[in-house]
């Protein structure tokens, strides 16, 4: 079993659409997140949920929309994508804010946009 | 300029060689985490350092948390292939949780 799968692993489409990543944990965590991963390899935090609750919101355009339909899901859509969107998106989980017992990732959605 | 610089940004290495990541920062953290992440996977954990001064080891990589708990190593012992890898070190200050910058280790047999 996957403790933390995305779908899609990859995702190419055009400027303008819009597309959903979708998450799910199986780890019974109390807080997921998605971050971004660029092309030099920096991960940077998007959005975080604890209970259905979003506790950071870091400055992301808001064509950017995570949703939550429960504790182990977390979704995340985008609205009138960008060139720049380009990127590989990772969700992950933690139990206890990842201070300690850190993060668990998914496998990551490489998004391209042409 | 980033939280938390890592240095050097890409190291390769011949199999059986020794080596020292870095990782530091001005700012003073409660815990430092390092993580591994090979192609196309996510980061996995490898370690959570919270005291400083801390030294844990985890079979032939050892990590050091500095003293004012600003900073941190990785020293990996006689390198293997399987070491291969994104290695991130990352840190919360607050309830704020940050990654570096990365360095990209390349173990050559």
């Amino acid at each position: 079993d996957t403790a933390v799968s995305q779908t899609p692993k990859y995702l190419v489409t055009q400027m303008g659409n819009d597309k959903s990543i979708k998450c799910e944990q199986n780890l019974g965590h109390d807080t997921m997140y998605w971050y971004k991963q660029d092309s030099k390899k920096f991960l940077k935090i998007m959005f975080s949920y604890n209970n259905k609750e979003l506790i950071i919101n870091e400055t992301v355009p808001n064509r950017f929309s995570p949703k939550s339909p429960d504790k182990a899901h977390l979704n995340l859509h985008i609205n009138s994508l960008e060139l720049g969107d380009s990127a590989v998106y990772f969700c992950a989980s933690s139990q206890d804010g990842g201070f300690y017992y850190g993060y668990t990732f998914g496998s990551g959605t490489r998004l391209t946009v042409v | 300029t980033q939280l938390l610089e890592q240095s050097p940004q890409f190291l390769s290495i011949q199999e059986g060689e020794n080596l020292t990541v870095y990782c530091n920062s001005s700012s003073v953290f409660s815990s430092l985490q390092w993580y591994r992440q090979e192609p196309g996977e996510g980061p996995v954990l490898l370690v959570t350092v919270v005291t400083g001064g801390e030294v844990k080891k985890l079979k032939r990589l050892t990590f050091q948390f500095g003293d004012a708990r600003k900073d941190s190593s990785l020293h990996i012992t006689a390198a293997q292939p399987g070491d291969t890898g994104l290695y991130l070190c990352a840190a919360n200050t607050g309830n704020q949780f940050y990654f570096g910058t990365g360095t990209s280790l390349t173990v050559i047999p």
